[in-house]
């Protein structure tokens, strides 16, 4: 997998945008992003990815930049729910061999 | 849709027991499961990679002939923890691999989790 550089925290205030970045410089053309998030105690769950575009579903927006090298998940809205550990994979083959990092623990405060 | 379960949630057992801990994919064949394990305060590890009707791969410093894993039918995967000590005491998680469709990635079950006494 390429190697992905989340920061290991952050806060937010719930209701507020979370934005969490991602550094991905060694991606190759072909390599998606994939992002997952695990609450405490649960397995993870995946939120999203992309390739090249901008993506959107019902948890998040993925945002990636021209040259790919970077990539900032969106939470429009969040919610005390949204605390968790959310983790940037670059997998070397789609669906296969997740390397977990360490990823950003994010902290949605009242 | 995507859904996979595990079984049991969470389990005690005594050192030197052997512990089977079950991963089905509910609404999808998966030709390829993973086991991770996880401890207090880190990331998810690979473990092996399951693959239907073959042997495992194990990943560097994973015992093959301690964590046993069977991938018999397309929905269930089984890791069986062979004379459990203390030290295998951790979160179990494994994941299926839902392959084509719009997203092409792993779904993950809920964990169980191991305290051996």
């Amino acid at each position: 997998d390429a190697k992905t550089t989340q920061p290991p925290s952050m806060d937010c205030a719930e209701g507020r945008a979370a934005n969490l970045p991602c550094n991905h410089s060694t991606i190759s053309g072909n390599e998606y992003v994939y992002w997952y998030r695990q609450i405490h105690s649960q397995g993870p769950q995946y939120i999203i990815h992309g390739l090249k575009n901008n993506e959107t579903n019902e948890m998040a927006s993925l945002i990636i930049t021209e040259d790919r090298k970077s990539s900032t998940l969106i939470l429009p809205h969040a919610t005390l729910r949204d605390t968790a550990v959310y983790y940037c994979i670059v997998p070397r083959n789609a669906g296969n061999m997740l390397t977990f990092g360490g990823g950003t623990r994010l902290m949605v405060k009242p | 849709g995507a859904v996979v379960s595990q079984h049991p949630s969470w389990v005690i057992c005594k050192s030197g027991t052997s512990v089977k801990i079950e991963c089905r994919s509910l609404d999808f064949q998966a030709t390829t499961m993973f086991w991770y394990r996880q401890f207090p305060k880190q990331s998810l590890m690979l473990m092996a990679t399951s693959n239907e009707g073959s042997k495992a791969t194990y990943e560097q410093g994973v015992e093959k002939d301690k964590f046993l894993i069977n991938h018999a039918s397309l929905t269930l995967s089984t890791l069986t923890v062979t004379s459990a000590h203390p030290e295998d005491s951790s979160f179990y998680i494994c994941s299926a691999h839902l392959a084509g469709g719009p997203t092409d990635t792993q779904y993950f079950g809920p964990g169980t989790r191991l305290t051996v006494l």
